[in-house]
């Protein structure tokens, strides 16, 4: 079976621009989380959806939205992108909400210039 | 608030010899605790976790941790290490309750010197 896939793998756009980044779970698993990594830190917790609804959100700006397709795959949308929203975007599928067990895509990597 | 710490930024350590990679946290709910790898330009990869049962979990490549809850600790371990486990290590703890949310630490880069 896939792992989880993320797209597009890197992007650079400029400040002001919207970017859409894409993920597809594992097969079977009906929450994905997305997370934030800037260079040199740990990840950040931004968003965790299960059965299409958010169950749990970081502390992130409104520019940033996700949602859940029926079939599971996710998007996240960030707005009016800053300079400082450049990093490594991860997102990780596990069967429910437990979060017992979390697999992680190798993630979508944005410039924002 | 819930928190992950990771104690050391950086270890440097020789081929052969054991490491210790600390990690405490802080929640005032229950917990799950994991680490992950991160090589280079890569995604995160799962080593272990402590769900609950045994405080002493083994993982892949020969790494262990163990848990305790007095001194809530979660330190990971390795009595031989490889050049090959040079990479970026982070501890994370996963909210059971109360808004079901992952928090890592900072990392801990393991630097294996020959």
């Amino acid at each position: 079976d896939a792992g989880v896939t993320q797209s597009p793998t890197h992007l650079i756009k400029t400040r002001g621009q919207h970017v859409t980044l894409r993920c597809s779970p594992i097969s079977g698993h009906k929450s994905v989380s997305w997370y934030q990594q800037v260079l040199g830190q740990g990840p950040q917790f931004i968003f965790q959806y299960y059965e299409k609804e958010e169950r749990g959100r970081g502390n992130f700006p409104d520019r940033f939205s996700a949602r859940q397709f029926p079939n599971y795959s996710s998007e996240l949308n960030v707005n009016a992108l800053l300079l400082g929203d450049s990093a490594l975007y991860l997102c990780a599928s596990s069967l429910d909400l437990g979060g017992n067990t979390i697999y992680f895509g190798e993630g979508s990597w944005l410039t924002v210039v | 608030a819930q928190s992950v710490t990771q104690l050391d930024s950086q270890v440097p350590v020789f081929e052969e010899a054991p490491v210790e990679l600390r990690c405490n946290y802080s929640s005032s709910v229950s917990v799950y605790l994991f680490w992950y790898v991160q090589y280079p330009n890569q995604g995160l990869q799962l080593l272990l976790k402590y769900l609950s049962g045994s405080t002493l979990v083994k993982g892949i490549n020969g790494f262990e941790a163990e848990f305790n809850k007095s001194q809530t600790s979660f330190h990971l371990r390795k009595p031989s290490v490889h050049i090959s486990d040079t990479a970026e290590y982070f501890c994370a703890a996963h909210l059971v309750t109360g808004g079901f949310k992952t928090i890592f630490g900072a990392g801990t880069r393991l630097f294996v010197k020959a």
